[in-house]
């Protein structure tokens, strides 16, 4: 069965402070992709990367970078320096090919991050 | 333009009122979802559509009726919904052509049944 578990359910970090996100995942398929999506305070599911499974190099936006590892079936994702605007919730999420040129969300249950000023 | 827009952002409804939520999209995506997220929860799928036409329904009471009038747009339809129904409910979109493409969600609509 798919499964993607986020075992820190809060983190609170002072600004500047670097901090990783964990995910680990659990899935039988060869092909599949990984997501991370922000979700603040005003509920919209912000998209941040995908990943394909075929892919492990690691990838850095600005102060967002994602490790990948198919080995620990993880792909965490830290911030570095962080900011009072970082504060929200970080869901990790496996994609289910469900047919039709469609696919389906398994979400972890996310980390609450607050950064404190 | 990654935009996915919802309507209305806030919505309270009694145990015998009928409304809808509406999704919109132009970015020509032709794969559309709606999902329901309960407080402190990861969203949770309810229907897919694609090219207009429902591909999954995960079990979702007949109370909540879904709508795809074109490729742009997406409806939920509501009728006699339960106070357990009160959720955060988030519409997403996707080009629909591959199996894993990313979904771009909207702000969704806060629903309370009173």
């Amino acid at each position: 069965a798919q499964k993607v578990t986020q075992a820190q359910t809060e983190i609170s970090v002072v600004e500047k402070e670097d901090v990783t996100l964990d995910c680990v995942y659990e899935t039988r398929d060869t092909t599949y992709y990984l997501f991370w999506y922000k979700q603040p305070p005003s509920g919209e599911l912000v998209f941040l990367i995908r990943r394909n499974s075929f892919d492990e190099q690691n990838e850095i936006s600005g102060r967002y970078s994602w490790n990948f590892q198919k080995s620990t079936s993880s792909f965490n994702f830290t911030i570095t320096a962080s900011q009072v605007v970082d504060s929200a919730v970080y869901f990790c999420a496996l994609s289910e090919a469900v047919g039709g040129a469609t696919n389906k969300l398994i979400f972890g249950t996310g980390t609450l991050l607050a950064v404190q000023p | 333009d990654t935009e996915v827009t919802q309507t209305p952002k806030h919505l309270v409804m009694g145990m015998t009122n009928k409304k809808s939520l509406k999704c919109e999209q132009h970015m020509g995506h032709r794969a559309m979802y709606w999902y329901k997220q309960k407080a402190k929860k990861p969203p949770e799928l309810m229907f897919v559509y694609s090219y207009e036409k429902l591909s999954i329904n995960e079990s979702v009471p007949s109370r909540f009726s879904p709508e795809c009038p074109n490729s742009s747009l997406l409806n939920l339809h509501l009728h006699a919904l339960q106070p357990e129904d009160s959720a955060l409910y988030l519409c997403a979109s996707s080009q629909g052509r591959g199996d894993w493409e990313t979904q771009y969600f909207g702000p969704g609509t806060r629903l309370l049944v009173l």
